[in-house]
């Protein structure tokens, strides 16, 4: 199975800051990488989709980019409705999650 | 808009079986595989495979296999996933979520996602 892991698990920002999550997966998956972001109490919504496209309705502060093993997701300017947990999946093979990565307030 | 809405929270006791339903409108029901996907409290994602209504076929999680079984009724738009031989650590939120292609491409996301059905398992 391919493993994906994200770094850190969890980190501290302020409103304004700029914010990246790292994501890398145990063999090479090209671009076969989404991210998804969830707030408390919900299902999880897609953000970026193969590694770097941004969902239609998802806000231009967030990107993506990477390719093989190693993928980032950034967040420019964080907003308070930003505080949520992120998370990685792959699905070059079947379907895997990052542990995820919880975004708090400072 | 396309939307997926799932059956009602469960209360099982260890031993016993659970099924969560997922019906799907908005889009061609058969062209699309669904996945399932599961979130202990306070945890991560978990995927537990997926279902392709048009063919009945399914694949399974290695750590599920034998436990767990995806069916689909195409007359209705509904999609279910059985899990068997409940135990504690089976408490969780059950997602239903649509396997979407990019276009052009063969790389797949999921969007959109139910609600999520909440299973407690206790004695």
């Amino acid at each position: 199975d391919i493993q994906l892991t994200q770094s850190p698990s969890s980190l501290s920002a302020s409103v304004g800051d700029r914010v990246t999550i790292t994501c890398r997966a145990s063999q090479n998956i090209d671009t076969y990488l989404n991210w998804y972001q969830q707030r408390p109490g919900k299902a999880p919504s897609l953000l970026i989709y193969a590694a770097s496209n941004l969902q239609n309705g998802a806000p231009s502060r967030f990107s993506g980019g990477g390719s093989g093993t190693h993928f980032t997701l950034t967040i420019t300017d964080l907003q308070p409705e930003d505080f949520a947990s992120y998370y990685c999946q792959q699905s070059y093979i079947i379907r895997t999650f990052g542990q995820g990565t919880k975004v708090e307030v400072k | 808009q396309v939307q997926l809405v799932q059956s009602g929270a469960e209360l099982k006791k260890p031993g016993a079986s659970v099924k969560v339903s997922c019906q799907a409108s908005g889009y061609t029901f058969r062209n699309f595989a669904m996945h399932w996907v599961r979130q202990a409290p306070g945890q991560g994602l978990e995927w537990l495979g997926w279902t392709n209504p048009a063919i009945g076929d399914a694949t399974y999680s290695q750590a599920f296999q034998g436990r767990v079984t995806f069916s689909s009724d195409t007359s209705a738009n509904i999609v279910s996933m059985e899990l068997r031989s409940l135990e504690s650590d089976d408490t969780a939120v059950y997602y239903c979520t649509r396997d979407a292609k990019v276009v052009g491409s063969p790389e797949n996301y999921f969007d959109p996602w139910g609600q999520g059905t909440l299973v407690t398992v206790s004695s």
